[in-house]
């Protein structure tokens, strides 16, 4: 079976400070792997996805992420945050051609951008 | 395209009682999925249909819980005989196919 570790549980950072939330996963088959944003009182939303294709995968709002098949990873960057991104991100992965489409999430990262 | 909504936002019970939930997909959408989420954890699969099967199921769901989709459009989730450990975010999400999972705003249960 799958998993999904966020090594970090929290990760306070100065606002315009450069960040990174780690991600390893778990699997045996390929996957497909993603980043949901929770801001407070709100629900998921996807901020950036890798299906295939180019190993670099951007966000609008300037959040990149890199498929390393290798480290199992899929670390998210910010070269430099705002206010607007404190929240709550979680990887997930769903593994591809094996007819199952649950995402199996992290446990999540809170980030606190600090003024 | 108006999102995923669900109702109640926010659901309080008596343990044993019977509580359920809908969920309205986005409208062109024929996946739809349950999802559980509590306090300190990422969210959990519960269960998933295309149209108004019901493909996959957790382990997760135990007796207690069911699921219907009767129209391929919105879904239903019930739990019989709640418990204080039911109490969580229960997250509804949909999604074409082979396309992005879009979640709604989750409705909150408290068992008392």
């Amino acid at each position: 079976a799958q998993s999904v570790t966020q090594l970090d549980s929290q990760v306070p950072v100065f606002e315009e400070a450069p960040v990174e939330l780690r991600c390893n996963y778990s699997s045996s088959v390929s996957v497909y792997l993603f980043w949901y944003v929770q801001y407070p009182n709100q629900g998921l939303q996807l901020l950036l996805k890798y299906l295939s294709g180019s190993t670099l995968v951007e966000s609008i709002n300037g959040f990149e992420a890199e498929f390393n098949k290798s480290q199992t990873s899929f670390h998210l960057r910010k070269p430099s945050v705002h206010i607007s991104d404190t929240a709550e991100y979680f990887c997930a992965v769903i593994l591809s051609g094996a007819g199952s489409y649950q995402l199996t999430f992290g446990k999540g990262t809170k980030l606190s951008v600090i003024p | 395209d108006t999102g995923v909504s669900q109702n109640p936002r926010h659901k309080i019970t008596k343990r044993g009682q019977n509580v359920t939930f809908r969920c309205d997909p986005i409208s062109e959408h024929n996946r739809l999925y349950w999802y559980r989420q509590t306090l300190g954890q990422g969210p959990e699969f519960l269960t998933y249909f295309q149209n108004e099967a019901q493909l996959e199921k957790s382990r997760l769901l135990s007796d207690r819980f069911s699921a219907e989709r009767p129209k391929g459009s919105f879904s239903t989730l019930e739990i019989q005989r709640t418990e204080q450990g039911d109490s969580a975010m229960y997250l509804c999400a949909s999604s074409s196919l082979m396309d992005t999972q879009y979640f709604g705003p989750g409705t909150r249960l408290t068992v008392l």
